[in-house]
């Protein structure tokens, strides 16, 4: 079984600049989120995506935004950076609908992205 | 706004104790109950599930989940040094939500 896995692992940018972060999820996973964990928080709710159609948004900015491909991976992009978007950005799959609520999320190794 | 609250600790226990982590959550519907174990710099980690009233155990863990109080917690026996991390409290299930939302973490250190 193969897990989530993240890409790229470390990000250097400059503020203003465009970000794409990549995701592959869990084989048999259907259900892609994607969190934002900034130094000594607990992870934010960024969206969430089941078959290609956005499941859910959290308190972000839309210059965050997504896509989930039919193989089930995804992509996180983030337009005009700030400094504080400097954080872990965690990748979860899980089965989510279509199985049960009670799918946990299964979490990739994160990219942490610095924003100078 | 669900929201699931957390002491951030650091909670501090010798080796051999038992650590206890808890948890509360502001949606009376919520459904699903998850524990997170982090280390620094890493992903979070599940360790435990609970969907029912009462305990459920794994090993060294147990969780417990009260919903008419709506609490969680998360035993730990025989801490040991390597359990030293972040546990996070996950919350998730109410009118057919799959977004778990996340408390802050409570730190743990497990010192010799």
């Amino acid at each position: 079984e193969t897990g989530v896995t993240q890409s790229p692992t470390h990000l250097i940018k400059t503020r203003g600049q465009q970000v794409t972060l990549r995701c592959s999820s869990q084989s048999g996973h259907n259900t892609v989120s994607w969190y934002q964990q900034a130094l000594g928080q607990g992870p934010q709710f960024i969206f969430q995506y089941y078959r290609e159609e956005e499941n859910g948004r959290g308190n972000f900015p839309p210059r965050f935004s997504g896509l989930q491909f039919p193989n089930y991976s995804s992509e996180l992009n983030v337009n005009a950076l700030e400094l504080d978007d400097s954080a872990l950005y965690l990748c979860a799959s899980s089965l989510g609908q279509g199985s049960s609520y009670n799918s946990p999320l299964h979490f990739g190794n994160g990219t942490r992205l610095t924003v100078t | 706004q669900k929201e699931v609250e957390q002491n951030s600790g650091p909670l501090s226990v010798p080796e051999g104790a038992i650590a206890s982590l808890n948890c509360t959550y502001s949606d009376r519907g919520s459904q699903s109950f998850f524990w997170y174990r982090q280390y620094s710099g890493k992903s979070p980690e599940l360790i435990m599930s609970i969907y029912s009233n009462g305990d459920k155990e794994d090993g060294r863990f147990t969780a417990q989940l009260n919903k008419a109080s709506q609490y969680v917690s998360l035993l730990i026996r025989d801490s040991q040094p390597s359990d030293s991390a972040t546990y996070l409290c996950a919350v998730q299930g109410s009118g057919g939500s799959y977004i778990p939302t996340f408390g802050r973490g409570t730190s743990l250190i497990v010192h010799p």
